[in-house]
């Protein structure tokens, strides 16, 4: 079994739906949450980034911790179509970072 | 450079060849880490500098696999008699923070490699 699970996808949402992301993960020293996007053939870039349970906003994106349930969401709200990418969760305890195995999300216009 | 550099962005090479990645970090990033991204999968841990030193390789998958960074600078991947196993896209990253912390990882655009 994998450290994190991510929900596969893909998932094809009109423009303006809310997207919902989820991961799931068995670490418990995992200390630090985040959601890296990336675009076709590039690298993840960092989205979001939570410490402590509960929910974070920025913008359009809200990231959820529930560190008791070991379950990390990401909402995009409005979504656009320029938000077509893969997202990955990140988890990490110390120094290295364990990732999912992504979600492609399309919005179409 | 503002970014994480790597060389090549695409390499074709043969079962059996040798192979170099190279990664240009960040300047003044400390860290270092170089992952591995199947299609359709995350980018899966390899090494981990902290300065000259390789702090952690638990994830190199096999002695065909190394890296060094002599001058805590750049960086370079090595992968002798390269298997069609290793198609991937090798990604490096970098960061200023020197052990755990909040220290973003800013990864460079990754090596395409294809064995054939």
């Amino acid at each position: 079994q994998k450290e994190v699970e991510q929900d596969p996808g893909p998932l094809s949402v009109p423009e303006g739906a809310i997207v919902s992301l989820n991961c799931t993960y068995s670490n418990s020293a995992f200390q630090y949450f985040m959601w890296y996007r990336q675009y076709s053939r590039k690298g993840p870039e960092l989205l979001m980034y939570t410490y402590s349970s509960g929910n974070k906003e920025d913008g359009r994106f809200t990231a959820q911790v529930d560190k008791s349930s070991k379950y990390i969401s990401l909402f995009i709200r409005d979504s656009q179509p320029s938000d077509s990418a893969t997202y990955l969760c990140a988890m990490r305890s110390d120094y290295k970072l364990s990732f999912g195995a992504g979600t492609t999300v399309t919005v179409r216009a | 450079g503002a970014g994480v550099s790597q060389t090549p962005s695409n390499k074709v090479t043969e079962k059996g060849k040798y192979v170099e990645l190279r990664c240009d970090p960040i300047s003044g990033h400390t860290a270092l880490y170089w992952y591995r991204q199947s299609l359709g999968q995350g980018p899966e841990f390899l090494i981990y500098f902290q300065g000259t030193g390789a702090a952690d390789d638990s994830g190199l998958p096999n002695d065909r696999f190394f890296a060094v960074r002599p001058e805590g600078s750049v960086s370079t991947l090595k992968i002798q008699r390269t298997e069609r196993g290793d198609s991937a896209v090798y990604l490096c990253a970098s960061s200023q923070a020197s052990r755990g912390g909040t220290g973003e990882l800013f990864f460079g655009e990754g090596s395409r490699l294809t064995v054939l």
